[in-house]
């Protein structure tokens, strides 16, 4: 069965940096493209980055470009989303996702976690 | 913004036939970027509905049913029912991942 469970959400300050993780299991991650996809509190879906499978090839939504690094690590099994500057506006349920291949979809996704920048 | 614009929201009573649209532009479904489906149960993470314009996952039931034509994709519901009631987004590719602005479906 696919899981991805993610953590790392919590309470930080405007300016503040936060480390999320994601941890797969039931699929060969290292095959398989992901991404991070947010929800702020009562709005819509925004993506947010993506890795390719073996990590060469990211990208980033314009509103975390410079700010927000994605990476993984294969041999365990993990996504992460380093966050640094973080601002208000930044609050949201942070989803990860596994990517169909080349096919531009969410086949699977974690149950969320918090993050809320807040003074 | 979002570049995908839904209804915010669509209500029909049970059993009844529903539909919700998700019009784009020519840099993202009109280009020939496939539409996709999710579907968001209150308080749980978005499950796929349908991908690829109209084809199902394993386990979602034939109700649900996707369709794309030019610049506009569609998601129709048939025979309603109250465990329907959830946010629906639509999501394709214009230089990135985007999503539609999501609608709210209520069972009557």
């Amino acid at each position: 069965e696919v899981q991805l469970v993610e953590s790392g959400g919590g309470l930080v300050q405007p300016g503040g940096s936060l480390r999320l993780s994601c941890a797969a299991s039931g699929f060969t991650f290292s095959s398989y493209e992901m991404n991070w996809v947010r929800q702020a509190p009562g709005k819509g879906l925004e993506w947010v980055s993506y890795i390719s499978s073996s990590g060469s090839t990211i990208y980033y939504a314009d509103s975390v470009k410079g700010r927000f690094t994605i990476s993984r690590d294969n041999a365990k099994n993990s996504l992460y989303l380093q966050m640094n500057s973080l601002r208000a506006e930044d609050t949201a349920v942070y989803y990860c996702a596994r990517e169909r291949g080349g096919l531009n979809y969410f086949d699977y996704w974690g149950q969320g976690t918090l993050v809320t920048v807040s003074s | 913004q979002s570049v995908l614009t839904q209804p915010p929201s669509v209500s029909g009573a049970p059993g009844q036939r529903v539909t919700i649209s998700c019009t784009g532009s020519s840099s993202n479904i009109g280009a020939g970027y496939d539409v996709h489906w999710y579907q968001q149960l209150p308080g749980t993470a978005p499950k796929l509905l349908i991908y690829g314009n109209s084809n199902r996952p394993s386990g979602v039931p034939d109700r649900f049913s996707g369709s794309k034509s030019g610049t506009s994709a569609s998601l129709a519901i048939t025979g309603l029912q109250a465990e329907d009631e959830a946010d629906y987004y639509c999501q394709s590719y214009d230089s990135s991942h985007v999503f539609g602005t999501g609608t709210k479906v209520t069972v009557l």
